[in-house]
């Protein structure tokens, strides 16, 4: 198994511009989690997802931020404008039953200058 | 107001000895706990979790222990090996709540010394 595929691994943008981050899950499991992980915040969970649904978005910054699951094997997470303090390292995770283990992708290392 | 608490954000043990890191929780109604272990440039990987049910869990070198009377959980790893030097995160979990979420603690790096 590939495990949760995150793709880039690293992106560097200015402020302003708009930034996707893109995520495949573990095949087969039916919920997929966005994280982001600064210094200040620790590990938090900003969106989750049940069957490509979103259930819970009450981590979700602001409407800078919007995430997407049009199908089973893909989710994007946007930011648009991006701004300095949206550096951070994202990440995706996914399970196959809810309130089982989660299994996280390698990550996203996001800076914006 | 933190609901997940590792006070201590780094230890050092010799190979071959006992780690213990610890966990503290605010939330009484979390009964799911998890362990994660992160090396740098990778995502944190799931080590092992423990339901309110019961007050340890045992998986090989690692095992936990919840007191729900004091809020608290312990991970030790013995015996502690150089590949073990990580970073920690305990998260917890109410799994009866509609909004299934995990709330992370803030890691603890562990060293393991030759």
């Amino acid at each position: 198994d590939a495990g949760v595929i995150q793709s880039p691994r690293h992106e560097v943008t200015e402020m302003g511009q708009e930034v996707t981050l893109r995520c495949k899950p573990i095949s087969g499991h039916d919920y997929l989690f966005w994280y982001r992980q600064t210094m200040m915040r620790g590990l938090e969970l900003l969106i989750y997802f049940n069957n490509n649904v979103p259930i819970d978005d009450s981590g979700m910054p602001e409407d800078r931020f919007s995430a997407k699951m049009p199908n089973a094997s893909f989710s994007t997470l946007k930011i648009q404008p991006s701004e300095p303090r949206d550096s951070a390292v994202y990440f995706c995770a996914s399970s196959s039953l809810w309130g089982e283990t989660q299994y996280f992708g390698p990550g996203t290392r996001l800076l914006v200058l | 107001d933190q609901q997940v608490k590792q006070n201590s954000p780094s230890l050092s043990v010799q190979e071959g000895r006992i780690s213990i890191l610890n966990c503290d929780y605010t939330n009484s109604m979390f009964d799911y706990f998890l362990w994660y272990k992160k090396y740098p440039a990778e995502g944190p990987t799931f080590l092992i979790s423990i339901s309110s049910i019961k007050d340890k869990n045992e998986d090989g070198r690692f095992t936990v222990f919840l007191n729900k009377s004091a809020k608290h959980l312990s991970l030790h790893i013995v015996p502690s090996q150089p590949g073990d030097s990580a970073v920690y995160f305990c998260a917890a979990s109410e799994r009866m709540d509609s909004s299934y979420k995990l709330i992370f603690g803030s890691g603890t790096r562990l060293l393991v010394r030759p």
